[in-house]
């Protein structure tokens, strides 16, 4: 099974500043990586697929980059509703699908 | 813009079996590109995948769960369901369903429903 290790934890960090998430694969899995956000008490909502394209309706502040196993989701410029929980996750090894522990964005 | 939604009982005891279902809204179940996607929350946790059908009927778990879980579709009502027999405590959790691809990943989400497994 393919483990998906994000760093940091936690990211303390406070409106308008940049955020850098990270997020390292045991094995390569092309450009097989979304990053998914997740605010408290919601579903998750899908950001990134493809490592770097973003969905329909995300604010082009959100970019991701990377290939291989290791990646990186870049948030230009924090507002207040980015401070949630981020998770990545791999669909390269089909049919399996692992997700990574996640990452915290909290206010400073 | 096609909706998903949960539902199922949210109290289980242990031993028993959770049966959810996936209602999905404004788009065909039978797309023949979409797989149909379980996901799971303890809580406090991270995300935790369960397994997918595909229009077929095909299926594919999670190696931790494949024992107890059974994702079926029902393409006359457009829904897909879980069972997962012999539910314990660690099985409490919110349960997510979602659209899934080759291509896009996880790209549409139902709201989730919490489910405790309490005796």
């Amino acid at each position: 099974e393919i483990v998906m290790t994000q760093s940091p934890a936690t990211l303390s960090l406070s409106p308008g500043e940049r955020a850098t998430l990270s997020c390292r694969a045991s094995q390569s899995v092309s450009s097989n990586l979304a990053w998914y956000q997740q605010q408290p008490g919601q579903a998750p909502r899908l950001l990134i697929y493809g490592a770097s394209t973003r969905a329909t309706g995300i604010p082009a502040r959100f970019s991701g980059s990377g290939s291989g196993t290791q990646f990186t989701l870049t948030i230009s410029s924090l507002q207040s509703e980015d401070f949630a929980v981020y998770y990545c996750q791999q669909y390269n090894r089909w049919p399996s699908r692992t997700f990574g522990q996640g990452t915290k964005v909290e206010i400073k | 813009q096609v909706q998903l939604q949960e539902s199922g009982p949210g109290l289980l005891k242990p031993l028993q079996t959770l049966s959810l279902t996936c209602t999905v809204s404004r788009g065909s179940i039978n797309s023949g590109v979409h797989y149909w996607s379980w996901i799971r929350q303890h809580p406090g946790k991270g995300l935790e995948w369960i397994g997918y059908v595909f229009y077929s009927g095909s299926t594919y778990y999670s190696p931790s769960l494949k024992s107890r879980a059974s994702i079926s579709l029902d393409t006359s009502r457009n829904q897909f369901s879980l069972n997962l027999t012999s539910v314990t405590a660690a099985d409490t959790a919110v349960y997510y369903c979602a659209r899934d691809s080759h291509t896009s990943a996880m790209d549409v989400w139902g709201q989730g429903t919490p489910v405790t497994v309490s005796s």
